[in-house]
């Protein structure tokens, strides 16, 4: 139980497009879902928060405009870069929350494996 | 502030040798801490967490943490390292008032044969 996705796992683009990263709660209803990027050896960087039904919480510093974040369900949350340039390339990683899921603790996130964006 | 220190960035141990991740916290409520685990070019994979209770805490692989509260600590451990454990270490923490995770900034082990 308690499995997120991500598709693609990998894309390369061209610069100046853009791109669509599903997070999807495979096994459960996610009213919360995380969305962070990660350079190269470095941690992760919580990027936005998005609920269901709401706009998402961008952190300081990233672009709204720019990374676009939809939920428009319980169980899926979509990442979309505009206009991708070089420095955009990076590893994305969702992750959700479901607060009342069945053995698990009300606060504990669920990771999906990962999109790794390479922008040319 | 609320933060998560990690404070070796790389460690070496031997095929066979025990090992110890440290992590300390900053957090100004009840903390839930977690270790994760990364492969190159992976997600991230649990290996234990702690919300209360024992603060020894059994996980997957053979590790186990102990949460130190007098010591704002929660360290790794393992008796004997793998040629497969070698990654990229995580520890986080969160808590009841928030969804959201602290992340420390990683321990890279490198297991030698």
């Amino acid at each position: 139980g308690a499995v997120v996705s991500q598709h693609p796992s990998w894309v390369i683009c061209k610069s100046g497009t853009s791109v669509k990263i599903e997070c999807r709660s495979l096994d459960f209803q996610a009213t919360t879902m995380f969305w962070y990027r990660q350079f190269p050896k470095q941690s992760l960087m919580l990027m936005a928060t998005s609920n269901e039904g709401s706009k998402a919480t961008y952190e300081q510093g990233v672009e709204k405009d720019k990374f676009l974040i939809n939920h428009a369900s319980l169980t899926l949350s979509t990442l979309t870069v505009t206009s991708a340039h070089p420095e955009d390339s990076s590893f994305y990683i969702c992750s959700a929350v479901s607060p009342g899921l069945a053995g698990v603790s009300y606060n504990e996130q669920f990771f999906g494996p990962g999109t790794r964006l390479t922008v040319l | 502030a609320q933060s998560v220190t990690q404070p070796d960035i790389h460690i070496t141990v031997s095929e066979g040798a025990s090992l110890e991740l440290r992590c300390n916290y900053s957090y100004g409520a009840t903390p839930y801490l977690f270790w994760y685990v990364q492969s190159p070019g992976q997600g991230l994979q649990l290996l234990l967490k702690y919300f209360s209770g024992d603060t020894l805490v059994q996980g997957i692989k053979g590790f186990e943490a102990e949460f130190k509260r007098s010591q704002s600590s929660f360290n790794l451990r393992k008796p004997s390292v793998h040629w497969s454990d070698a990654a990229e270490y995580f520890c986080a923490v969160g808590g009841s008032g928030t969804y959201k995770y602290i992340f420390g900034t990683g321990t890279r082990l490198k297991v030698l044969a």
